[in-house]
């Protein structure tokens, strides 16, 4: 089956420095992967939506990559700052081709920045 | 504004009395599902319904049941609420692949 794995449960950075998160999967060939921000207690927040065939993606300071070879996508938020505390989600479909498809989630890395 | 709202946000039941949680969207989505989320096990997904009268299991559906009579509404049921659904839940609806969350419900079954 499917197996997807964000690189470490938490991880704290300093402020003003850029956060590298990494979602790794196996057992799968995802269409598209999306990246979420869960705050504690809220349901999670849609980021970004990269596709097989997209090798990065961009919003604001936000940059996603997704490497289909590695079976690899990375998630950089550069000039962190404390607000951007939160956990983020991997999430990959489950259906080739599909706009409805289901999704799997990562279990999420939690994210600290301090001042 | 887009939204999904789920009722109620908090609730505390005692083992085996029915109940319901609601879920409705206002985006005219086709794709809605429900999640529940436990610590170290992360985002799983109860159910899914592609379409009105459309429903199928996702990876935990034991002892639940869901409803999709009308195209916003997305009522997650359980029969005979256990301790081991105690959990938080989370209803989503889903266009063009990006979901779009509610609020979330925590359940809590004694």
């Amino acid at each position: 089956s499917q197996k997807i794995e964000q690189n470490s449960e938490a991880l704290n950075i300093q402020e003003g420095k850029t956060a590298t998160l990494t979602c790794n999967y196996t057992n799968y060939s995802p269409a598209y992967l999306q990246w979420y921000r869960q705050d504690p207690g809220r349901g999670p927040v849609f980021l970004l939506l990269i596709r097989e065939n997209e090798k990065e993606k961009r919003k604001e300071r936000l940059k996603v990559t997704f490497d289909t070879t590695l079976k690899q996508s990375l998630f950089h938020i550069t000039a962190s700052q404390p607000a951007d505390s939160a956990t983020y989600l991997c999430a990959l479909d489950s259906v080739r081709g599909s706009t409805l498809g289901r999704l799997y989630f990562g279990r999420g890395t939690q994210l600290t920045v301090w001042p | 504004e887009a939204q999904v709202t789920q009722n109620p946000r908090y609730l505390i039941t005692v083992t085996g009395k029915k109940l319901t949680v609601t879920c409705s969207q206002n985006m005219n989505h086709e794709y809605m599902s429900w999640y529940r989320q436990d610590p170290g096990l992360g985002l799983r997904q109860i159910y899914y319904s592609m379409n009105v009268e459309v429903t199928d299991k996702g990876d935990v559906p034991e002892g639940y049941k869901v409803s999709r009579k009308e195209k916003r509404n997305f009522p997650l049921i359980l029969e005979s609420p256990s301790p081991n659904q105690t959990s938080l839940y989370f209803c989503a609806s889903s266009w063009a692949g990006e979901a779009f969350f509610g609020q979330g419900t925590r359940l809590t079954v004694v």
